[in-house]
């Protein structure tokens, strides 16, 4: 099936550093979706691509849709320890059941 | 924008015991709402798609049985956990689907089966 690869597992970074964080797949997807997840709570959209070689921001974030339709990434400048949390990519399967498929997620730690 | 209101956030039950997890969408109406299982340092995991009106379809090695949907109005879906055991113990979230703002997610339900 349709799967998302989702690197790095995790980052640990300082204050004020940049971070940079991708997902690939074999597949295509028509819509990529970005999520932070807090701990204890759902996961949170923080940028919607729905188009190849899309690049938008969203405050500190910025996200790509890549050309191929196979691969996003998401940048995050400035960071501040709020930025903590677990950040997925996502997008709709091939199935067209509206079901979302998600990375494995990568942990950021912000080192104050 | 779209509101999911998922409660409770947190329950602790006796092992065998059933438990019931609502998912309510405050200002938009959901003809499907999904839910979700994640265990710790882990991804979201589909359980199930809840349709309002018919029968949820399960994902495939979810026994629907033991986890039981029930979407009977557009605006309420409900996760009932039955005999649970330890091993259910997890994070359950839902998510609503719309037109103008995608999927929006519960916050979460946290289950613990002592």
């Amino acid at each position: 099936g349709q799967q998302l690869n989702q690197s790095p597992q995790s980052m640990f970074i300082q204050e004020g550093e940049d971070v940079s964080m991708n997902c690939t797949s074999s597949s295509i997807f028509n819509t990529w979706l970005w999520y932070k997840q807090d701990p204890g709570e759902g996961p949170v959209l923080l940028i919607a691509l729905y188009k190849a070689g899309e690049l938008t921001s969203n405050g500190r974030l910025t996200a790509q849709f890549g050309i191929t339709r196979k691969d996003s990434f998401l940048n995050i400048s400035a960071s501040i320890p709020s930025d903590v949390g677990i950040y997925f990519c996502a997008g709709p399967g091939s199935s067209n059941t509206g079901k979302l498929i998600f990375g494995q997620g990568t942990t950021l730690q912000v080192k104050p | 924008g779209a509101v999911v209101s998922q409660h409770p956030s947190w329950v602790i039950c006796k092992s065998g015991t059933s438990v019931k997890i609502e998912c309510r969408s405050l200002d938009f109406q959901a003809t499907t709402m999904f839910w979700y299982r994640q265990f710790p340092k882990q991804s979201l995991m589909l359980m199930a798609t809840s349709n309002e009106g018919s029968k949820a379809t399960y994902e495939q090695g979810v026994e629907k049985d033991k986890f039981l949907i029930n979407h009977a109005s557009l605006t309420l879906s409900t996760l009932t956990v039955t005999s649970a055991h330890p091993e259910d113990s997890s994070f359950y979230i839902c998510s609503g689907r719309t037109a103008n703002y995608g999927y929006t997610f519960g916050s979460g339900t946290r289950l613990t089966v002592v």
